[in-house]
């Protein structure tokens, strides 16, 4: 079916603000990763799902950020307190399995003011 | 951060003339991957060197892999003016079953009709 997709695609937060960003993964897709991109950089490793189980978050900047996958599918990855440098892009990624290429959405593009 | 390095950071050419981006790495790899991106979209993925490997060719592009070095360096033969995105390295490792991605901090190819 149709690519990864991501919502919102811009995001502008007051700081202070929760914000939720959403993920949509290929149809049949078992693993989902998380990456943050700051401009100008390499996307930096944030999670991973394996179905809805968590199995490494570790890139996770602080206890601010929080991701899940309740049902195994769509993904949700939350910010709580939003500060200024949680600006970035967030990108998602799906693969058929751990090991398979990493298919990458649009990214939703986070401003924090 | 755990990034590897990519150089040039930036190369702009003519249309037509070969680009070549070179990327070095830290960690011990299973396979490395060249990513594309152009500007305010997801990555695109491009091509997969194992370990093993020395050269992979795909298309109008020649990847090569030195493992002692921790290098690579992707070729893109007869440039086009579609060609222009950024170009990620992703240095690949497989940690508790998952598929690790490091990113380098690309390159951005410009290229000039």
């Amino acid at each position: 079916g149709a690519g990864v997709s991501q919502s919102p695609r811009y995001k502008v937060a007051k700081r202070g603000q929760d914000v939720a960003l959403r993920c949509d993964p290929i149809s049949g897709h078992v693993s989902l990763f998380w990456y943050q991109q700051a401009l100008g950089q390499g996307p930096e490793f944030l999670t991973y799902f394996q179905n809805e189980a968590q199995l490494d978050k570790s890139g996770l900047p602080s206890d601010r950020f929080f991701a899940e996958r309740p049902e195994g599918s769509v993904s949700t990855l939350k910010i709580q307190r939003t500060q200024q440098e949680d600006s970035a892009v967030y990108l998602c990624a799906s693969s058929l399995a751990l090991r398979e290429v990493q298919y990458f959405g649009p990214g939703t593009r986070l401003l924090v003011l | 951060s755990q990034q590897g390095e990519e150089d040039p950071q930036a190369l702009s050419i003519q249309e037509g003339e070969n680009a070549t981006m070179n990327c070095s790495y830290k960690t011990s790899i299973n396979n490395l991957q060249w990513y594309r991106q152009n500007s305010g979209r997801g990555l695109v993925h491009l091509i997969l060197i194992r370990s093993n490997e020395r050269e992979k060719h795909s298309g109008r592009l020649r990847v090569t892999l030195d493992t002692s070095k921790k290098s690579s360096s992707l070729l893109i033969t007869a440039s086009r003016a579609a060609d222009t995105a950024s170009y990620f390295c992703a240095a690949t490792s497989f940690i508790q079953g998952a598929q690790k991605l490091v990113f380098g901090q690309g390159t951005r190819l410009t290229i000039n009709p």
